[in-house]
């Protein structure tokens, strides 16, 4: 299994500014992701990030809005870039840990708030 | 990645067994079936995967058809705490949520 803890829990922020999120892990991990949770409705994946490569966004991310450090096996920041209110959401990091079966760990979530 | 369709809300009483359907037509020969739950103010919790037939484990059975284009997650015995939204999720690494079923239990 895999715990993860992320920092902050949550923060309300002005418009125009930018949030880094971090995302720990207690165990190393290859494969880590980074999801959005808009209130009331399903999470959606903004980005994969593995150790040693460029994050790989999916349709709708890009990397200016939403940058992504992966610098260890336990460790990952998302940042959330020049904000707006539609960017209020709930963030959340997971990882897969290593086994024979594809579970996915996730995160307690920051919640954001841009006003 | 397959699209997932399950009912949007269920509800059931305490002790009852709870079985949530979810399709997946397209799924592909190598896409595993995994279900998620997730409380309020939570990150989803694995609670179980299979590929084929039957699976089961101390919280929930998971049955999928021979033509795995379906699979029912079953709850026995429910209990207020059980009171979630569950995802039906089907590929390998990369999850894409559809929108969940809100499973609700009353007293």
């Amino acid at each position: 299994s895999a715990v993860i803890s992320q920092k902050p829990s949550r923060d309300i922020c002005q418009r125009g500014t930018s949030l880094t999120i971090q995302c720990q892990v207690d165990s190393q991990v290859t494969m880590m992701f980074w999801y959005r949770q808009q209130p009331g409705q399903s999470l959606t994946l903004i980005a994969t990030a593995n150790q040693g490569s460029e994050a790989t966004y999916e349709s709708g991310f890009v990397i200016d809005k939403f940058p992504i450090s992966r610098p260890n096996l336990t460790f990952s920041t998302l940042t959330v870039s020049n904000m707006s209110p539609e960017d209020s959401s709930i963030y959340l990091c997971s990882v897969r840990a290593g086994g024979p079966i594809y579970e996915q760990f996730f995160g307690p979530g920051t919640r954001l708030t841009v006003l | 990645l397959a699209k997932t369709t399950q009912p949007i809300s269920m509800d059931s009483y305490e002790g009852q067994e709870v079985n949530i359907t979810c399709s997946h037509n397209n799924i592909a020969t190598n896409d595993y079936i995994t279900w998620y739950q997730q409380f309020p103010s939570q990150g989803p919790r694995f609670i179980i995967q299979g590929y084929k037939t039957k699976v089961t484990n101390e919280v929930a059975s998971l049955f999928i058809p021979a033509d795995r284009k379906s699979s029912t997650l079953s709850l026995p015995r429910v209990s207020l705490s059980d009171t979630a939204v569950y995802y039906c999720l089907v590929g390998d690494y990369k999850l894409s949520f559809g929108a969940g079923t809100t499973v609700t239990v009353r007293a």
